[in-house]
């Protein structure tokens, strides 16, 4: 099974700020690789897939790289609106398994 | 426009079964490629995928949870319905159900949650 480690658990910043989130997995994913953000009690939100590819309707200041077992969210300046949990997530391409990183909480400093 | 619902109780004692289903639109899950999964979240906790059923209605599980879990589809009502049995106070937790592909490696569209406590 594939692990995914995100770091750091917590990043404080200030709006206006850039924001880089990272995730590592334990083995060679590809470019398998998506990021969600999640707001106290909503459902996660789709944000990159692909390791790099915005979803619809996603903000041009979020954008994502990396590829086989390192990976970054960026946050190019921060809106009130980022501030959340975000999530990595991969799958295993068959059978199909998902697995889910712990988290990253970005939040106001 | 796709959507999707949760909806189940709030509410289950320990050792009981747990049934949750997930009523969806704007999408119809016989179309080839097209698949459904259940993820959960604790309290405070990380997203965790416990199972998914695709267009052909072939049956994928969590390997931690395999022997407590099954996923169902009814194709004429647009819905996916997961059990949990022998269910247990760490079960508590927010249940979603999300779209995705066989060719994606993500969740396009969720729902919005249902919360279940097992409490005695």
């Amino acid at each position: 099974e594939t692990v995914l480690t995100q770091s750091p658990a917590t990043l404080s910043l200030s709006p206006g700020e850039r924001a880089t989130l990272s995730c590592r997995a334990s083995q060679n994913i590809r470019s398998h690789l998506a990021w969600y953000q999640q707001k106290p009690g909503q459902a996660p939100r789709l944000l990159i897939y692909e390791a790099s590819n915005r979803a619809t309707g996603i903000p041009a200041r979020f954008s994502g790289s990396g590829s086989g077992t390192d990976f970054t969210l960026t946050i190019s300046s921060l809106e009130p609106e980022d501030f959340a949990v975000y999530y990595c997530q991969q799958r295993k391409n068959w059978p199909p398994l998902f697995t889910f990183g712990p988290g990253t909480k970005v939040d106001i400093k | 426009q796709v959507t999707l619902r949760e909806s189940g109780p709030a509410l289950v004692k320990p050792t009981q079964t747990l049934t949750l289903t997930c009523t969806f639109s704007g999408f119809s899950l016989t179309t080839s490629g097209m698949c459904v999964s259940w993820i959960r979240q604790p309290p405070g906790k990380a997203l965790e995928w416990l199972a998914l059923i695709d267009w052909d209605g072939d049956e994928r599980y969590s390997p931690s949870l395999k022997t407590r879990l099954t996923i169902s589809r009814d194709t004429s009502k647009n819905q996916v319905v997961l059990t949990m049995t022998n269910m247990d106070p760490v079960d508590t937790a927010t249940y979603y159900c999300a779209r995705t592909r066989a060719m994606a490696y993500y969740f396009d569209y969720w729902g919005q949650g249902t919360l279940v406590a097992v409490s005695s």
